[in-house]
């Protein structure tokens, strides 16, 4: 397993404006995702963030909206842009070790926009 | 492609009763089966899985059996907790999908009352 921190785990934000989630983790690891996860919703893989290379976006997610980093092997960051309430949601990165394997989720960023 | 179909919640019980809570799946192979639970304000935690056909994932007295004949992975516990309260989401990977992106079930909040 391993020890995923995300911050911040919640923030009330202004719409319009933009917030950078972290995600750290406590070794090296290839694959690391996003997720969000809409109030009473199960949860939606927003991209893959691949070390070295822009992020793959899955269908409905676009870079713009959410521009992903992923500088080295332990540690990425999701930003959310231009926020509108719509992207209130719980925000969650996760790595997986290898193919066919669990994924390990970080405890989630509780993101509400007013 | 792949999918997840979960029970509809919420489920509310009393407590030390028996828990089922079905999970069935669609894949083109044999996928790796998951049960994960997010306790109130948390992220998602590991709670058991398998990998192949008539294992059986077992954790904290929670277990699921892979039946690759019906292809379910039904969640039961024989005597629950008010701390067990919590949602409960069903998952795949691989399974003729991608290795490494995990698809989820819409999730089952379970609420066990004292």
């Amino acid at each position: 397993s391993a020890v995923i921190s995300q911050k911040p785990s919640r923030d009330i934000c202004q719409r319009g404006t933009s917030l950078t989630i972290q995600c750290q983790v406590d070794s090296q690891v290839t694959m690391m995702f996003w997720y969000r996860q809409q109030p009473g919703q199960s949860l939606t893989l927003i991209a893959t963030a691949n070390q070295g290379s822009e992020a793959t976006y899955e269908s409905g997610f676009v870079i713009d909206k959410f521009p992903i980093s992923r500088p080295n092997l332990t540690f990425s960051t999701l930003t959310v842009s231009n926020m509108s309430p719509e992207d209130s949601s719980i925000y969650l990165c996760s790595v997986v070790w290898g193919p066919n394997t669990e994924a390990f989720f970080g405890q989630g960023t509780r993101l509400t926009v007013v | 492609g792949n999918s997840v179909t979960q029970m509809e919640g919420p489920v509310t019980l009393s407590e030390e009763a028996f828990l089922t809570i079905n999970c069935t799946y669609t894949a083109t192979g044999y996928p790796s089966l998951f049960w994960y639970v997010q306790y109130p304000g948390e992220g998602l935690q590991l709670l058991l899985k398998a990998t192949k056909a008539d294992d059986k994932g077992s954790n904290k007295g929670f277990e699921a059996t892979y039946r690759k004949e019906t292809t379910s992975f039904h969640l039961e516990k024989g005597s629950v907790q008010v701390s067990d309260s919590a949602v409960y989401f069903c998952a795949l990977v691989g399974g003729g999908g991608a290795t490494n992106k995990l698809i989820f079930g819409t999730g089952t909040l379970l609420a066990v009352q004292p």
